[in-house]
């Protein structure tokens, strides 16, 4: 049974820093990974997908990649900013239709 | 164009109710999820249908129950309701179904169920 982990589960850090948020999971026979952002009591928007052959994707100041050998992913925040302050969830997608999520992270960047 | 739609947006019920929610996916997509997320836990699988059909289904009690209409919009019924039940129902909608295509999911506002 998939099982996917996310550490720390809270970070405070100061406008402008660079920071990881990691994700990792027990089962590599994955699809792809994804990455979403949710702002309180709000559904969940859409950051990064890296598919299984892959081994990272950019957006923006968001870089996520993807170790399927060791069950791990990152996603790296750079120049941080206090619109950054949410939740951060990594999910991997597995062969049956559903994404399995972790718990998240919570991220807050104070100015 | 629109996002994924829910509703109602809250709501509040008592133990034993029966409750509907709804969701209109993306215009153009044909699949339909839904997930349950519980205060501070990640959002766990209910339900995938495509093309009407369900495709997929989680650890759920039969309480639960979907379904998906012709205009691929869809509805969740939960039926004698716990206070356990109290959580964010998620809703997301993709073009296709999903593990084939590697593709994204839209996720729909949710709606916030109590159960008192």
């Amino acid at each position: 049974k998939q099982e996917v982990t996310q550490i720390p589960a809270a970070l405070s850090v100061p406008e402008g820093e660079n920071l990881v948020l990691n994700c990792s999971f027990t089962d590599s026979a994955i699809y792809n990974l994804q990455w979403f952002r949710q702002d309180p009591g709000k559904g969940l928007t859409s950051l990064l997908l890296i598919q299984s052959s892959q081994r990272e994707q950019t957006s923006g100041r968001l870089n996520a990649s993807l170790d399927k050998s060791s069950g791990r992913s990152t996603l790296y925040i750079a120049a941080s900013q206090p619109g950054d302050s949410a939740t951060y969830l990594c999910a991997a997608y597995q062969a049956g239709t559903a994404l399995i999520f972790g718990k998240g992270t919570t991220l807050s960047v104070s100015s | 164009d629109a996002g994924v739609t829910q509703s109602p947006t809250h709501l509040i019920k008592t133990r034993g109710q029966h409750v509907t929610l709804r969701c209109s996916p993306i215009s153009g997509h044909k699949s339909v999820s839904w997930y349950q997320q519980v205060l501070g836990q990640g959002p766990q699988f209910i339900f995938q249908y495509y093309e009407k059909e369900e495709r997929g289904r989680g650890n759920f009690p039969d309480r639960f129950s979907a379904r998906q209409f012709p205009n691929y919009s869809s509805e969740l019924n939960v039926n004698a309701l716990l206070l356990g039940d109290s959580a964010l129902y998620l809703c997301a909608s993709s073009s296709g179904v999903g593990v084939e295509t590697n593709e994204k999911l839209f996720f729909g506002s949710g709606t916030q169920l109590s159960v008192l």
